[in-house]
């Protein structure tokens, strides 16, 4: 299984609402990542974990809110949104060490209106 | 930052015909990696090459790497239309391997 699963795959939320994105992986991968990216823009970096543990938060509001429950899940909390929030977020998994490589899930588009 | 920067933004050839795109960081790196995005989807991997190799081959693919010049470029040979999509480099920075920065990517259009 070299798969990144994502759900859902849309979104659309208020920006009273309070909903969650989901990531899992079943390659035994010991870091995760979520990506956010906006239309014809690179994915930039929002939060690493390694060994189920938040390595990397790159200044993200506190609106964002991530959680690893176990190796192979990772979850992203989202509440009180702004419109500008609205992107394709990414999830993706690396094994540590030699092979950095990332593996992608499809995304999940989010709009908040 | 250690944003990369890539150019060109766009490209646009025919089919047989070769593309090569540019991609420049700004800090130390362990090393560079190129991906793939079709419209609107996850990023595929496509070739990683570390600081201390200066190029790369993979099937149509090769990669090139100056750290001097702090710069690198990826060739697909023999471009087909399925090789229309966003092409992203990528930096693992030398101190901190987690954190991969991506540039600022190359949209590609191969015509029939």
């Amino acid at each position: 299984d070299t798969e990144v699963t994502q759900t859902p795959k849309h979104l659309v939320m208020g920006m009273t609402n309070k909903k969650s994105l989901k990531c899992e992986q079943h390659m035994g991968h010991r870091a995760m990542y979520w990506y956010k990216q906006k239309a014809k823009k690179p994915p930039e970096l929002m939060f690493v974990y390694s060994y189920e543990k938040l390595s990397i938060n790159e200044s993200v509001p506190s609106r964002f809110s991530p959680e690893c429950p176990n190796s192979s899940l990772l979850n992203l909390h989202l509440h009180a949104l702004q419109p500008e929030d609205s992107a394709l977020y990414l999830c993706a998994s690396s094994h540590r060490g030699e092979n950095e490589k990332l593996f992608f899930g499809s995304g999940t588009q989010l709009s908040v209106l | 930052s250690q944003q990369g920067e890539e150019d060109p933004q766009a490209l646009s050839i025919q089919e047989g015909e070769n593309a090569t795109m540019n991609c420049s960081y700004k800090t130390s790196i362990n090393n560079l990696q190129w991906y793939r995005q079709n419209s609107g989807r996850g990023l595929v991997h496509l070739i990683l090459i570390r600081s201390n190799e200066r190029e790369k081959h993979s099937g149509r693919l090769r990669v090139t790497l100056d750290t001097s010049k702090k710069s690198s470029s990826l060739l697909i040979t023999a471009s087909r239309a399925a090789d229309t999509a966003s092409y992203f480099c990528a930096t693992a920075g030398a101190y901190n391997t987690d954190k991969l920065i991506f540039g600022t990517g190359t949209r590609l259009q191969v015509f029939p």
